[in-house]
């Protein structure tokens, strides 16, 4: 049973640039949530997607959407890059309801 | 706002000695507790929850405490081994409506000595 899985693991992006992270849930899981985490900070809630819906959203900025798919699959964009943006994404995956969630390995974007 | 707070920042312990990192919330309504283990370029891992019916909770060498009139959650590793090196993160999450967001803390880097 494969994880979380995220693509691609690293991408290096221009200032003003568009980009677009992908993950595929755990087998089973019917909610994503993604997670913007700074070198030396604790993540931070981006948004998250149920039913291919945007159920909860965090703090940011209207340049950060997402997409949930029918497969539960979920991408994260993010449009007019700033250096600010660089970080690590993390994908967490879960059933609704359920409080648990498990994380992917992170795409690393650095904007430079 | 909501907000986790986590201290200490970094933690440095001899091997067979205990460590502990506190966190503390601001939002009464947090019901889950999540504490992650992230280990160095590696996704974050669930090592131990606590619900907010639950005071205590403790998994072999790890233990979690929550105390929620003071709105304080702690996690207790015995016995360290060098293997036990890794950022920890401890989260605070609300049920709305079936989903759960976290507020993550900003990390306890622990160093176990050999």
């Amino acid at each position: 049973d494969a994880g979380v899985t995220q693509s691609p693991t690293h991408l290096i992006k221009t200032r003003g640039q568009q980009v677009t992270l992908r993950c595929s849930p755990k087998s089973g899981h019917d909610t994503v949530s993604w997670y913007q985490q700074a070198l030396g900070q604790g993540p931070q809630f981006i948004f998250q997607y149920y039913e291919e819906e945007e159920r909860q959203r965090g703090n940011f900025p209207d340049r950060f959407s997402g997409h949930q798919f029918p497969n539960y699959s979920s991408e994260l964009n993010v449009n007019a890059l700033l250096l600010g943006d660089s970080a690590l994404y993390l994908c967490a995956s879960s059933f609704l309801g359920a409080a648990e969630a498990f994380f992917g390995q992170g795409t690393r974007l650095t904007v430079v | 706002g909501e907000n986790v707070e986590q201290h200490p920042s970094t933690l440095s312990v001899q091997e067979g000695d205990s460590a502990v990192i506190k966190c503390t919330y601001s939002d009464s309504a947090s019901n889950y507790f999540p504490w992650y283990k992230q280990e160095l370029g590696k996704r974050p891992q669930l090592i131990i929850d606590i619900r907010s019916n639950v005071g205590e909770k403790k998994d072999q060498r790890i233990a979690v405490t929550l105390n929620k009139t003071a709105k304080h959650f702690s996690l207790h590793i015995t016995e360290t081994q060098p293997e036990d090196s890794a950022v920890y993160f401890c989260a605070a999450s609300i049920n709305l409506s079936g989903t759960y967001k976290y507020i993550f803390g900003t990390g306890t880097r622990l160093k176990v000595l050999a």
